[in-house]
């Protein structure tokens, strides 16, 4: 089992439309969880923190399943401007470093 | 504030050429620094990361290396590239435990 696994993409939805990605991790002693966001040919930027409690940003939720090792990443009212690759990211427990999942493409169209 | 500058942005190297890329990050003391790659239609992959001066873990058993001569400088190298070695490579920074990483803009990188 990999790491980091996330929805296969991509994803094309028209604007309005609810979207939700899902990420699922091996590691069940990993500690922190974000989702990034990586447009065309930039670099990623964090996009939101997981929280256990699950958490929510505008039209972006997140939430965590610690028993299930499971997030997800919900999309109300797309975007245009929401089209990009959406990163699911743990953190392995000792050394700090980020286990990045290979993304899942969103395309929101007009 | 913090920043992060990586360079060359893009560069076009022949097989059997040396590379270097340099980061360098201003605005924070004794960053965790991190050399990521990216290949056409891969996910990101941690190639080396660095918790302080001259101390470099490698991730991934390559023609690559790592190098970090100050505290807030890191530079990526190569003797001889192959065409493998391809891809968008990105220097990152983090605070130790705070998960966040900070990435520069990347150095795009064509072997021929």
């Amino acid at each position: 089992r990999k790491e980091v696994e996330q929805d296969p993409g991509p994803f094309n939805v028209p604007e309005g439309a609810t979207v939700a990605f899902n990420c699922t991790y091996s590691n069940s002693a990993s500690q922190s969880f974000f989702w990034y966001r990586q447009d065309c040919r930039k670099e990623p930027k964090l996009l939101m923190s997981v929280y256990s409690s699950g958490n929510e940003d505008g039209r972006f939720t997140a939430q965590l399943n610690r028993a299930s090792q499971y997030i997800s990443l919900l999309i109300r009212d797309s975007k245009l401007s929401d089209s990009a690759t959406y990163l699911c990211v743990v953190t392995a427990v000792s050394q700090g470093n980020l286990i990045f999942g290979k993304g899942t493409k969103l395309s929101v169209k007009p | 504030s913090q920043t992060i500058h990586q360079w060359p942005a893009t560069l076009v190297q022949p097989v059997g050429s040396p590379l270097s890329l340099e980061c360098t990050v201003e605005g924070t003391s004794n960053p965790n620094l991190y050399w990521y790659r990216q290949a056409a239609g891969r996910g990101l992959q941690l190639l080396f990361y660095s918790v302080g001066i001259g101390q470099i873990s490698s991730e991934v058993p390559q023609n690559l290396s790592a190098s970090r001569p100050q505290d807030r400088q890191f530079i990526l190298s190569s003797k001889k590239l192959l065409l493998s070695d391809s891809g968008f490579y990105l220097c990152a920074w983090s605070v130790w435990g705070a998960g966040e990483l900070f990435f520069g803009e990347g150095s795009r990188l064509t072997v021929l």
